[in-house]
């Protein structure tokens, strides 16, 4: 149980182009959800949590305009990197949290596969 | 900026070696620490959630344990096998706080 899809894995895409990357709790509602950057030899670096129904919050230094976040349904969360520039080429990752957990909850996230983004 | 940090970085080690690794982190304010096990081309796998002082927690033959005075938790893996190859990850957080990841020890165990 508990599974997240992430869609797509690979993107590569001329530079100036919109990209949209898709997280998708598959066997759980997921009122929360997490999208992660991760630089080569880096740790997961926490960008932005979506909520459903209402707007995303960004962690510091992320451009909201940059980095769009919609979080429609319970179960779909998207992240529109906008106007890619090479600079964006990351790989990016989400995670949800299941929505019967309790608010305060130490309960696991359940990662996506990430998508390998690539701006040329 | 929470300071997470693993060690090693990276590690090789034959099968049937034991083998442990470290994640730091602060010790005051803790609330949670998470342990993941990370397979190229795979989605991140939780391991273990530790809360307590003193946590020892097992699955097979990996387990950990949790020091939060001095924030340090240890995974060890037992007989270590070529399945065992993995990225593992420590993440301190989590309910309120938001998680904040370690870079990972990567494992690589040789036939």
């Amino acid at each position: 149980g508990a599974v997240v899809s992430q869609h797509p894995s690979w993107v590569i895409c001329k530079s100036g182009t919109s990209v949209k990357i898709e997280c998708r709790s598959l066997d759980f509602q997921a009122t929360t959800m997490f999208w992660y950057r991760q630089f080569p030899k880096q740790s997961l670096m926490l960008m932005a949590t979506s909520n459903e129904g209402s707007k995303a919050t960004y962690e510091q230094g992320v451009e909201k305009d940059k980095f769009l976040i919609n979080h429609a349904s319970l179960t779909l969360s998207t992240l529109t990197v906008t106007s890619a520039h090479p600079e964006d080429s990351s790989f990016y990752i989400c995670s949800a949290r299941d929505s019967r957990d309790r608010v305060y909850s130490n309960q696991p996230q359940h990662f996506g596969d990430g998508t390998r983004l690539s701006i040329l | 900026i929470l300071n997470v940090e693993q060690s090693p970085q990276s590690l090789h080690v034959q099968e049937g070696d034991s083998t442990n690794f470290t994640c730091s982190f602060p010790s005051s304010n803790f609330y949670a620490l998470h342990w993941y096990r990370w397979e190229t081309a795979k989605s991140p796998e939780a391991l273990f959630v530790m809360t307590l002082n003193g946590d020892e927690k097992k699955k097979g033959r990996i387990s950990a344990t949790l020091n939060t005075k001095e924030g340090y938790s240890y995974l060890y893996i037992k007989g270590s096998q070529p399945e065992d190859s993995a990225t593992y990850l420590c993440a301190f957080g989590g309910g309120y706080q938001k998680v904040t990841f370690g870079t990972g020890t990567k494992l690589q165990v040789i036939p």
